[in-house]
């Protein structure tokens, strides 16, 4: 299997704009996490999907996040309006239950 | 709700030198334990994890962490670290009765020649 798998690597927009943040978790895992990085808060967990179903979004900064998982090998994260303050690593995992966690390379985030 | 503390957020050591990086979890379930290593521009890569059983856990590279329930820790330890364990190291604790895995701040590990 080739991983969890997120696109794009990086990205670099303008203030305003929407970005969208895709990852494709490991075949045959049932939980899938979005995680954002920064130096000043470390690893925060955004929202986490079991089985496709949004379990615990309560990590979401506010409405401008959002997230969703159409079927068991996609996911996106999106903001709309972005703006300087999201910009951070955004990691994707996915877990099978009971395991470990597997992330993504991650996607680096700029707003300009 | 859960929590996990890395008491370190650096440690510089010696090259062949032990370490050890320090971890306390709060929680008041059976939790799963687990050591993450973060090299530059790359995603957690797993070292090692606790799930049940025997309380000493090896792991990749050398590593190798207790869980000590008593004293809610997991500290890892390496009894000889290399110029290539320089990374970011995290501890993640996940609760029995849900799939949240929560991260702790990382302890930066920068091993000197």
């Amino acid at each position: 299997d080739a991983g969890v798998i997120q696109s794009p690597r990086h990205e670099v927009t303008e203030m305003g704009q929407e970005v969208t943040l895709r990852c494709k978790p490991i075949s045959g895992h049932n939980s899938l996490f979005w995680y954002r990085q920064t130096m000043m808060r470390g690893l925060e967990l955004l929202i986490y999907f079991n089985n496709n179903v949004p379990i615990d979004d309560s990590g979401m900064p506010e409405d401008r996040f959002s997230a969703k998982m159409p079927n068991a090998s996609f996911s996106t994260l999106k903001i709309q309006p972005s703006e300087p303050r999201d910009s951070a690593v955004y990691f994707c995992a996915s877990s099978l239950a009971g395991g470990e966690a597997f992330f993504g390379q991650g996607t680096r985030l700029t707003v300009v | 709700a859960q929590s996990v503390t890395q008491l370190d957020s650096q440690v510089p050591v010696f090259e062949e030198a032990p370490v050890e990086l320090r971890c306390n979890y709060s929680s008041s379930v059976s939790v799963y334990l687990f050591w993450y290593v973060q090299y530059p521009n790359q995603g957690l890569q797993l070292l090692l994890k606790y799930l049940s059983g025997s309380t000493l856990v090896k792991g990749i590279n050398g590593f190798e962490a207790e869980f000590n329930k008593s004293q809610t820790s997991f500290h890892l330890r390496k009894p000889s670290v290399h110029i290539s364990d320089t990374a970011e190291y995290f501890c993640a604790v996940r609760g029995s009765g849900t799939y949240k895995y929560i991260f702790g701040t990382g302890t930066r590990l920068k091993v000197l020649a």
